[in-house]
């Protein structure tokens, strides 16, 4: 089945820096990768939708320039959390699929990102 | 009103038991339906899809009600193994040639207790 790479796992940063996350199709061609945020006890909230070779899609109070995105190939999408602040701090999942799937997109393992 | 609402939880409930989800939805025009697991700290997987005709899958059965925009799913015969959170998830319209956007409820957390 499609399998979808998610680095790191966990990681922990000073507030200030940034931190980017890859999110990696391993065996299929993704023109389409979704990143999605969610905090303790909430639902999964999509920040931004990325297709390959062209700008991402932000959803509505999501900063752009904070939450950079690049998918510059069909198999590689990576989401860089610029500045990061405390409240930044959350899991971020990708998920990615080829357009033949129909709601059975696979996610990554998701990043546990905490800032200090 | 939610785009997707679940039934609060914490559902506990003892093994062997049958438990039922629900769900609804906000937007009428949603083409897709599908209900996720997440274990806690680990991504949403799939646990099947929901069609109108109602499917089932083990001792896992979906039903979809678009007239009332109500989606449910309910699990016979309850393992341990089924403590998870359950995702209600929509695809609330079709966001381009060959993509799909999901919109998640908050889940519901299911514990089986021995």
């Amino acid at each position: 089945g499609a399998v979808v790479s998610q680095h790191p796992s966990r990681v922990i940063c000073k507030s200030g820096t940034s931190v980017k996350i890859e999110c990696r199709s391993l065996d299929f061609q993704a023109t389409t990768m979704f990143w999605y945020r969610q905090f303790p006890k909430q639902s999964l909230m999509l920040m931004a939708t990325s297709n390959e070779g062209s700008k991402a899609t932000y959803e509505q109070g999501v900063e752009k320039d904070k939450f950079l995105i690049n998918h510059a190939s069909l198999t590689l999408s990576t989401l860089t959390v610029t500045s990061a602040h405390p409240e930044d701090s959350s899991f971020y999942i990708c998920s990615a699929g080829s357009g033949v799937q129909r709601g059975g997109y696979t996610f990554g393992s998701g990043t546990r990102l905490t800032v200090v | 009103r939610k785009e997707v609402e679940q039934d609060p939880g914490p559902f506990n409930v003892p093994e062997g038991a049958t438990v039922a989800f629900n769900c609804t939805y906000s937007n009428s025009a949603s083409q897709s339906f599908f209900w996720y697991r997440q274990d806690c700290r680990k991504e949403p997987k799939l646990l099947m899809s929901v069609y109108s005709s109602g499917n089932e899958d083990g001792r896992f059965t979906a039903q979809l009600n678009r007239a009332s925009q109500y989606i449910s799913l309910l699990i016979r015969d309850s393992k341990l193994s089924d403590s998870a959170t359950y995702l209600c998830v929509v695809n609330p319209a079709y966001s381009g040639a060959g993509s799909y956007q999901l919109t998640f409820g908050k889940g519901t957390k299911l514990s089986v207790i021995p």
